[in-house]
């Protein structure tokens, strides 16, 4: 099985509207931690946000929000007032264990947004 | 703010060939790490090193391949005799050991072997 499911290669968004970006994962360890990454045209791999297992709360981060069900184990990205710099892949990642520990990665396949005018 | 730089950011070699690609992760971070990219995939985690030595390796992370710490700022990867499915986009990463232990990555070195 996947460990992390992003069913969306594609998107489209006007610019200013709001934009969500699906990610699912699976994971049987307690203590774990959701990453998302923003890979433009360029190449580099770019931090946007974390949410950690026990956090309590979604986390936040600008224009972005990380819509966290854990029961339903779903971290979407959500963008608000999307902007045509947000056009790039995006990529939902997971650590698994204790943030102590060397974060291994694992990455969804990515979606492309495109922002449109 | 704080930067992980890579070199080269593109290197081309014939198959067969030894190749050598270095960073320079931040200077506070204590764990390193390389991943891959091969074109139009997702990003796979290679390796870990912690503490100079290599604490996690994936499947991928064969006796093709090593990582060194040389110096206090450099941390490398070889390949020692590069195939054709070795061509991909090479991320080397870095992250402290504290709060959510963010990685935080280069730009990347793109290699393609002939």
């Amino acid at each position: 099985a996947q460990k992390i499911t992003q069913t969306q290669p594609g998107m489209f968004v006007q610019e200013k509207e709001a934009v969500t970006l699906d990610c699912t994962y699976d994971t049987s360890d307690p203590s774990y931690g959701l990453f998302w990454y923003k890979q433009p045209s360029s190449g580099e791999m770019i931090f946007l946000i974390y949410q950690g297992s026990y956090d309590q709360q979604n986390a936040t981060e600008g224009r972005y929000s990380l819509n966290f069900q854990k029961a339903r184990k779903s971290a979407n990205l959500v963008i608000s007032a999307s902007q045509l710099g947000d056009s790039a892949m995006y990529f939902c990642a997971m650590r698994e264990g204790y943030t102590g520990t060397a974060s291994k990665l694992t990455f969804g396949t990515g979606t492309r947004l495109q922002v449109t005018l | 703010e704080p930067e992980v730089t890579q070199t080269p950011s593109h290197q081309v070699t014939q198959m067969g060939q030894e190749v050598i690609l270095r960073c320079v992760p931040i200077s506070n971070h204590l764990y390193f790490y390389w991943y891959r990219q091969i074109l139009g995939q997702k990003v796979e985690f290679l390796v870990s090193f912690y503490n100079n030595e290599i604490s996690e390796k994936s499947e991928i992370f064969d006796d093709q391949f090593s990582v060194e710490r040389p110096d206090g700022s450099n941390f490398t990867l070889k390949i020692r005799s590069t195939k054709l499915e070795d061509s991909a986009m090479y991320f080397c990463a870095s992250s402290p050991q504290s709060g959510a232990n963010v990685l935080t990555f280069g730009a990347g070195s793109r290699l393609t072997v002939l």
